[in-house]
């Protein structure tokens, strides 16, 4: 069962455009969500996150948007560069548990 | 300071072997999480040590093991390896509040 659904496999997107990469949960335990980039051969890197007690956090071109009442978080990208292409994994955590449930990830292509 | 560093970056291995795989943590860090990540499966969470103790396990079968040692050092170990088991294995560490993982590259496993 996943609980932390990312139903967009891949994603192409022009320069300078907006990137808006998805991402459902179904578990309403969930209270904090994040992002990660993932070039090839590297490990994850943290983008940004959301707390439940927010619907809105922006970090420069990157925001994070959440409906509680949607189960649905999505990352908004603006504007879209070239160096931005890379996998997108949402990532949901339950308070106290430590242990954060990753979506399948998006691909994201942004094209020159 | 360093990052997360897991060893080797690749191997090998043929079925029915058995591989044991390392990660050290950021200096600081107690928690070690390890996740197999491969095509159109996302991040899946194996396991979860804190302070040499198992604290969060994942879905996987027994022949995925790990330990973390005093110095919160962690191991991985899959026996009787099949092919399936070919994926990137991420480990990752915090310092167990809220704000994510920081990730290592990985270590690429290919059972043949």
């Amino acid at each position: 069962d996943q609980q932390v659904k990312q139903n967009s496999p891949s994603l192409s997107v022009q320069e300078g455009r907006i990137s808006i990469l998805n991402c459902d949960y179904t578990n309403s335990m969930f209270d904090y969500f994040l992002w990660y980039k993932k070039y090839p051969a590297e490990g994850p890197t943290f983008l940004i996150s959301i707390s439940s007690i927010k619907d809105k956090n922006e970090d420069g071109r990157f925001t994070v948007f959440l409906n509680k009442s949607a189960k649905h978080l999505s990352l908004h990208i603006v504007p879209s560069q070239p160096g931005d292409s890379a996998v997108y994994f949402c990532a949901a955590s339950g308070s106290g548990t430590y242990k954060y449930i990753f979506g399948t990830g998006t691909r994201l292509k942004v094209l020159a | 300071k360093a990052g997360v560093t897991q060893t080797p970056r690749y191997l090998i291995k043929t079925r029915g072997q058995q591989v044991t795989l390392s990660c050290s943590p950021i200096s600081g860090h107690r928690s070690v999480s390890w996740y197999q990540q491969t095509p159109g499966q996302g991040l899946q969470f194996l396991f979860e040590y804190f302070s040499e103790t198992q604290r969060n396990k994942g879905n996987f079968p027994g022949r995925f093991s790990g330990r973390q040692f005093s110095n919160s050092r962690s191991e991985m170990n899959v026996s009787t390896l099949e092919l399936g088991d070919s994926a990137l294995y991420l480990c990752a560490s915090s310092d167990d509040t809220i704000y994510g993982y920081t990730f290592g590259s990985g270590t690429r496993l290919t059972v043949v």
